[in-house]
């Protein structure tokens, strides 16, 4: 039973575009919500994160939204740029549980110039 | 800071044997995890610690054993091999302040095969 699911295996954007990656959860115990960027051969990188407290974060060129009602998160990433062509994960962990994140499989971004 | 390491980078094992994946930090944090990938799957939490001397099971942990003796190393250890622990693994760290927990820091990963 997925508790994280990221149903778009990718997606294709242009360049200066938008790109929206989606994320829904099952778990109502999850509080904090992480997106990890992750190139090929490499460990993943933490993007960002958003507590259940809020509805909206945003740093820099990337924003996460939190609609808990719906158990839904999204990614916005504007201006979309070839180096963010990467796999995207979500994932979450229940209150102080940091160290206990379930993921999701993934999304392929690929921007093209 | 050299952040999360992890040692090897490459492993080929033969089913049945036993080895022992290593993973150090230096950022002094109080919590870390080994989690597997798979072909198209998310990262899978195997086990994890929350200080010196505590560790629990996480999602998949049968046929891995884990100690944390000191605050900077978590090792794995593959007891006898199989086929279907052949993955990259990975090892992260967090920490916390207070109530406020932070993002888990991953290492760049073991990738494991076992024939």
């Amino acid at each position: 039973d997925q508790q994280v699911k990221q149903n778009s295996p990718s997606l294709s954007v242009q360049e200066g575009r938008i790109s929206i990656l989606n994320c829904d959860y099952t778990n109502s115990m999850f509080d904090y919500f992480l997106w990890y960027k992750k190139y090929p051969a490499e460990g993943p990188t933490f993007l960002i994160s958003i507590s259940s407290i809020k509805d909206k974060n945003e740093d820099g060129r990337f924003t996460v939204f939190l609609n808990k009602s719906a158990k839904h998160l999204s990614l916005h990433i504007v201006p979309s740029q070839p180096g963010d062509s990467a796999v995207y994960f979500c994932a979450a962990s229940p209150r102080g549980s940091n160290y206990k994140l379930t993921f999701g499989k993934g999304t392929l971004l690929t921007v093209n110039p | 800071n050299a952040g999360v390491t992890q040692t090897p980078k490459f492993q080929v094992l033969k089913t049945g044997q036993s080895m022992t994946l290593q993973c150090a930090q230096d950022m002094n944090h109080e919590y870390m995890s080994w989690y597997r990938q798979d072909p198209g799957m998310g990262l899978r939490l195997i086990h994890y610690s929350v200080g010196a001397g505590i560790t629990d099971q996480g999602e998949v942990p049968n046929g891995y054993n884990v100690s944390r003796s000191t605050t900077e190393d978590f090792p794995l250890r593959l007891l006898s091999a199989a086929p279907s622990q052949t993955s990259v693994y990975f090892c992260a760290s967090s920490y916390s302040v207070g109530a406020k927990y932070y993002e888990q820091y991953f290492g760049p990963g073991t990738r494991l095969t076992v024939t």
